[in-house]
């Protein structure tokens, strides 16, 4: 069966360092999702790309964190420098997309964070 | 403003126990709703959902109706297994203009205990 890959699944960095995550959607997904999940809350979506086109970042803190996804399949989630708030779950999602009419995310592993 | 809120946790039930989570949610236009569950160091998968109201979500002994006039969609499974220990996430999806987005509610643990 077909799974989100995401890379690393634990990193551990310091404050002010750069730190980058990785994710693989499944096959012939065209959206693909970045969620933060704080310890004892909800996934709360950061970016959401159709392709390689944003179509939502209204949550994403521009300031450090950026997104790419530069030939429409996998990504990468940059924090540039990292906070001890960042500290979190960072999970990666896919979805068929608008083109299918099919919006079931699929959930990747996730990337656990902690900054010291 | 679109909201979920679910009962806080830990719950903690004996093997065969009833279990119940409540969930309510906020929301503009005609929301979907789901159950999401995350085993331990696991991503996210979905339980079961519903597109609208008074439909039934069910899957693996967990059912779930939404109910529009209480604004509600609880997780409910009648008899619990050691294995359904896990958070478990509400969740309302809203789609406009062919984008789409899932708005969680804090999670509940349930721990079930032999």
């Amino acid at each position: 069966e077909a799974e989100v890959a995401q890379s690393p699944r634990y990193k551990i960095t310091e404050k002010s360092q750069a730190v980058a995550f990785w994710c693989d959607p499944i096959s012939g997904h065209a959206t693909l999702y970045w969620y933060r999940q704080i310890l004892g809350q909800g996934p709360e979506l950061l970016v959401q790309f159709q392709d390689e086109s944003v179509v939502d970042d209204s949550q994403l803190p521009k300031d450090r964190f950026s997104a790419e996804r530069l030939k429409g399949v996998d990504s990468t989630l940059k924090i540039q420098p990292a906070e001890l708030g960042d500290s979190a779950m960072y999970l990666c999602a896919s979805s068929l997309g608008r083109q299918s009419h099919s919006y079931e995310q699929y959930f990747g592993p996730g990337t656990r964070l902690t900054v010291t | 403003g679109n909201s979920v809120t679910q009962m806080e946790g830990p719950v903690t039930l004996s093997e065969e126990a009833f279990l119940t989570i409540n969930c309510t949610y906020t929301a503009t236009g005609y929301p979907s709703l789901f159950w999401y569950v995350q085993y331990p160091g696991e991503g996210l998968q979905l339980l079961l959902k519903a597109t609208k109201a008074d439909d039934k979500g069910s899957n693996k002994g967990f059912e779930a109706t939404y109910r529009k006039e209480t604004t509600s969609f609880h997780l409910e499974k009648g008899s619990v297994q050691v294995s359904d220990s896990a958070v478990y996430f509400c969740a309302l999806f809203l789609l406009s203009g062919g984008y789409n987005k899932l708005i969680f509610g804090a999670g509940t643990r349930l721990a079930v205990h032999p």
